[in-house]
């Protein structure tokens, strides 16, 4: 079985310092990890995918997750967070049993992210 | 914009009803997935279609079924419904049948109150 776990359930931040949204996961298999992002009546956007290769991975809008599987994380940084940043954050796990690339996504339970002036 | 629309927006019904959620994916995209969002449950997957097939199952109760149709939209369908039911419903399609592989574009939503 796999599921994710956001260790955060809301994150606040001043403009211009840095974000880190926390994401551990478990799974029996080499796992694929995702970042979504939704915004306010909107429906989720993928921020970056890691699927087994670099280890760091670089995604949209300056955010990126660094794999670490010794700790069975996959937390989400961004050096200086901006206003528009502000939305909730999902972690995504899903586990290529056999390497079909057919496993199902499972989400943690979102991470609100505040941005203050 | 993802290019995936969802309709209706928003759904207000009773208890013991059926609805009908329907879903156009992205242009040249064959696969379809619907996903189920609430307070208490958080996201969860829902089942996949692929070119009119279904390809995948996740924690979708007997009281809802979906089919994909020959130009590619989809319907959720929702019977029976309970208060617990109400939730956001989004629907997301790819390009590919595996959900690993292919990123998943997600509509907008359709909101359903159930009272």
């Amino acid at each position: 079985a796999q599921s994710v776990t956001q260790l955060d359930s809301h994150v606040s931040v001043s403009e211009g310092t840095p974000v880190l949204l926390r994401c551990n996961y478990s799974s029996s298999y080499s796992p694929s990890l995702f970042w979504y992002v939704q915004h306010p009546n909107k429906g989720l956007q993928l921020l970056l995918k890691y699927t087994s290769a670099a280890t760091l991975v670089k995604g949209i809008n300056g955010f990126e997750a660094e794999f670490k599987k010794s700790e069975t994380s996959f937390h989400l940084t961004k050096p200086s967070a901006h206003m528009s940043d502000a939305a909730e954050y999902f972690c995504v796990v899903s586990v290529d049993a056999g390497g079909t690339s057919y496993g199902k996504l499972t989400f943690g339970q979102g991470t609100i992210l505040t941005v203050h002036p | 914009d993802s290019g995936v629309t969802q309709t209706p927006k928003h759904l207000i019904t009773a208890t013991g009803q059926r609805v009908t959620l329907r879903c156009s994916p992205r242009s040249g995209d064959l696969s379809v997935y619907w996903y189920q969002q609430s307070l208490d449950q958080g996201l969860q997957f829902l089942i996949q279609y692929y070119n009119g097939e279904e390809r995948a199952k996740g924690n979708i109760l007997e009281r809802f079924s979906a089919q994909q149709f020959p130009d590619l939209h989809s319907e959720l369908n929702l019977s029976s419904l309970e208060l617990g039911d109400s939730a956001l419903y989004f629907c997301a399609s790819s390009v590919g049948m595996a959900p690993v592989a292919y990123e998943q574009y997600f509509g907008p939503g359709t909101r359903l109150t159930v009272t």
